[in-house]
Formats: C-alpha cells, sequence, structure tokens
C-alpha cells in the first residue's frame, strides 16, 4: 500500500521555466509534509515543508501547495536553474511527534540550460 | 560542522555475515533514525529512536537491530545479512518539533 505517490518518475524542464512536481496521497493522517531532493551519492536534502493545516507555504523559488481534499501537494520552482536538476521525494509524517516519515518514489528534475 | 556522519560509505558482505553500520550527530538532536532505499524506490523507515535510550521499529525491521549508544550515536546491525538486504542505508536525525530530519550521505552496502 503506497501512501504517498510520486507518479511522474522524471520531469525535464528548461532553465528559467517554472517546474511543477505532484504528490498524491492516500493517509489521511498525515499532519506534515516535506519536499527534499537528492544528488547522486549524497543524502536527502531538506527544501520545504508544510504543515497539514496551511494550503501554501513559500520560500525564496520553492513554494509547496497543499489540497487536503484532494490529498494532493505540489513543490513549484520558479526560476528552475540548472543546479535545481536532481530527483525530488515528498514525504508525509505519520507519526505523530515522532516524525516518522513515509517517502514517495521521488521525480527526477532535469533543467537544461 | 559535520552535521550527520555514517560510516562506512561502502561495504561488500557475503551472505551470512554480521555488520554493523555507524551514525552520530553532532548537532546535539534527540531523535534518529534508519532507512533504507532500493533502486527506483523512496526511503523506508527501519528502525528510529526517539530519544536517548529508546528504540521502536519501523516499516520494514526484519532482519536488523539497532543501538542508541548515547545521544550522538545510533548504530544498525544486520546479524545475518542476505541478498535482499544489499541498499543504500540513511541515518537522520532531528531536533525536538515539527521536521526536518537531516540525512547523513548514506552507506552502501552490497551483500553477495
Amino acid at each position: 500500500d503506497q501512501q504517498v505517490k510520486q507518479n511522474s518518475p522524471s520531469l525535464s524542464v528548461q532553465e528559467g521555466r517554472i517546474s511543477i512536481l505532484n504528490c498524491d496521497y492516500t493517509n489521511s493522517m498525515f499532519d506534515y509534509f516535506l519536499w527534499y531532493k537528492k544528488y547522486p551519492a549524497e543524502g536527502p536534502t531538506f527544501l520545504i515543508s508544510i504543515s497539514s493545516i496551511k494550503d501554501k507555504n513559500e520560500d525564496g523559488r520553492f513554494t509547496v501547495f497543499l489540497n487536503k481534499s484532494a490529498k494532493h501537494l505540489s513543490l513549484h520552482i520558479v526560476p528552475s536553474q540548472p543546479g535545481d536538476s536532481a530527483v525530488y521525494f515528498c514525504a508525509g509524517n505519520s507519526g505523530g511527534s515522532n516524525y516518522k516519515l513515509t517517502f514517495g518514489k521521488g521525480t527526477l528534475l532535469t533543467v537544461n540550460p | 560542522n559535520a552535521g550527520v556522519t555514517q560510516t562506512p560509505k561502502f561495504q561488500v558482505l557475503k551472505t551470512g555475515q554480521s555488520m554493523t553500520l555507524q551514525c552520530a550527530q553532532d548537532m546535539n538532536h534527540n531523535s534518529m533514525y534508519w532507512y533504507r532505499q532500493d533502486p527506483g524506490m523512496g526511503l523506508r523507515l527501519i528502525y528510529y529512536s526517539a530519544s536517548e535510550g529508546t528504540t521502536d521499529k519501523g516499516e520494514v525491521p526484519n532482519g536488523y537491530n539497532v543501538s542508541r549508544l548515547n545521544k550522538r550515536e545510533f548504530s544498525l546491525r544486520l546479524e545475518s545479512a542476505a541478498p535482499s538486504q544489499t541498499s543504500v542505508y540513511f541515518c537522520a536525525s532531528r531536533s525536538t518539533g515539527p521536521p526536518p530530519q537531516h540525512f547523513g550521505d548514506g552507506t552502501r552496502l552490497s551483500i553477495l
């Protein structure tokens, strides 16, 4: 049972344009969502998060939108840069105060110069 | 500031051998986690430690044991390695309150 789904394995975008990465979830008990970025041979790096009581959180070029009724969240990167090329993981917190994360399979973003 | 340090970075084992993966964090975090990542998959939680002296199972604990040695260190042990445990193992830590978890760079483990 895959509780966090990233249905697009890959996405290719031109430099300067918007990148939109999508994530769907099935567990209504998730109370926090996070996006991580991962480069090859490195650990995941935290990017941005959003509480389930909010519908938007913005940090510089990164914005996360949460639609609880649709159980859907998205990460917008504007403008996209070649250095943004990485695998992006969506994760939901199912562990209450223990913050046990459930991850999606990831989306490989390629930003072309 | 090293953050989360994992050792070793690479290891090859034979089936049946035992191995301990080490993890240390220097951020004075209370909670620590072990995940595994298989090709084309997201990270899956093996074990976690909410605070020093406590450990609990995650999604895929079978075949593993953990020890929270002190606040800084959280080790993962494979008592009898199996090829199905070939994976990249990530350790993470978190302070109190909401996420995020901070990850190490992983241990790439191959079991032949």
